[in-house]
């Protein structure tokens, strides 16, 4: 079945760049995408990519997506301490109704 | 757009007691999913319904759970009789049909004791 794979923990200092990997198995996923979870919150989506492409920016985050290796990676540049949160990569495929299969989640604790 | 909205925020009850989850979709989108998160298994998508029909319901952990979609604007997630072992956030989302992202509510925090 599918599964989707992401290291739990990131810790980083504030203004560094930082980078959230993630790792699927599905080779007909459709669309990748990378949500955000602050405490005692929802899932708030960040953003999310096409799998015929292999990049995309939107500000301070950048998408790569390496399909041959099942790979998801969201950088964050210039990273503050109010990106402290959990974030989630999730993987969908067309023809299953815009069900999301999602990883367990990284934990990104930023230090000052 | 007021978003997903799930109510009550917090549940808390006693094993054995029925419980009800309420979800109003964003207007519009005819696609609902119910997930429950929980620190040793993650997000589990539970049941997902696309214009008011019940489409996968694989992820019901048992016949304790049952979900009902009676309009395009409100779901519900029962769980009858409750267990600790329920104790969760359950989460309702919704997305217009295809592959457009799912936008989440804030939650129901269930404690079962």
């Amino acid at each position: 079945g599918e599964d989707v794979e992401q290291s739990l923990f990131l810790s980083v200092r504030e203004g560094d760049s930082s980078v959230i990997n993630c790792t699927y198995t599905d080779s007909s996923s459709t669309y990748l995408y990378w949500y955000k979870q602050e405490p005692g919150a929802g899932l708030q989506l960040l953003t999310y990519i096409f799998s015929n492409m292999d990049m995309k920016q939107d500000q301070r985050l950048t998408v790569l997506l390496n399909k041959k290796d099942k790979h998801l990676s969201l950088r964050i540049a210039d990273t503050q301490t109010g990106d402290s949160a959990i974030y989630f990569c999730a993987e969908s495929t067309y023809n299953q109704g815009g069900k999301l299969i999602f990883g367990q989640g990284t934990e990104l604790s930023v230090k000052p | 757009d007021a978003g997903v909205i799930q109510s009550p925020r917090h549940e808390v009850t006693e094993m054995g007691q029925e419980v009800t989850l309420r979800c109003k979709p964003i207007s519009g989108h005819n696609s609902l999913f119910w997930y429950r998160q929980t620190m040793m298994r993650g997000l589990e998508l539970l049941i997902y319904f696309n214009n008011n029909v019940p489409i996968d319901d694989s992820g019901m952990p048992e016949d304790r759970f049952s979900a009902k979609m009676p309009n395009a604007s409100f779901s519900t997630l029962k769980i009858q009789p409750s267990e600790p072992r329920d104790s969760a956030v359950y989460f309702c989302a919704s997305t217009s049909q295809g592959n457009s992202p799912l936008h989440f509510g804030n939650g129901t925090r269930l404690t079962v004791t």
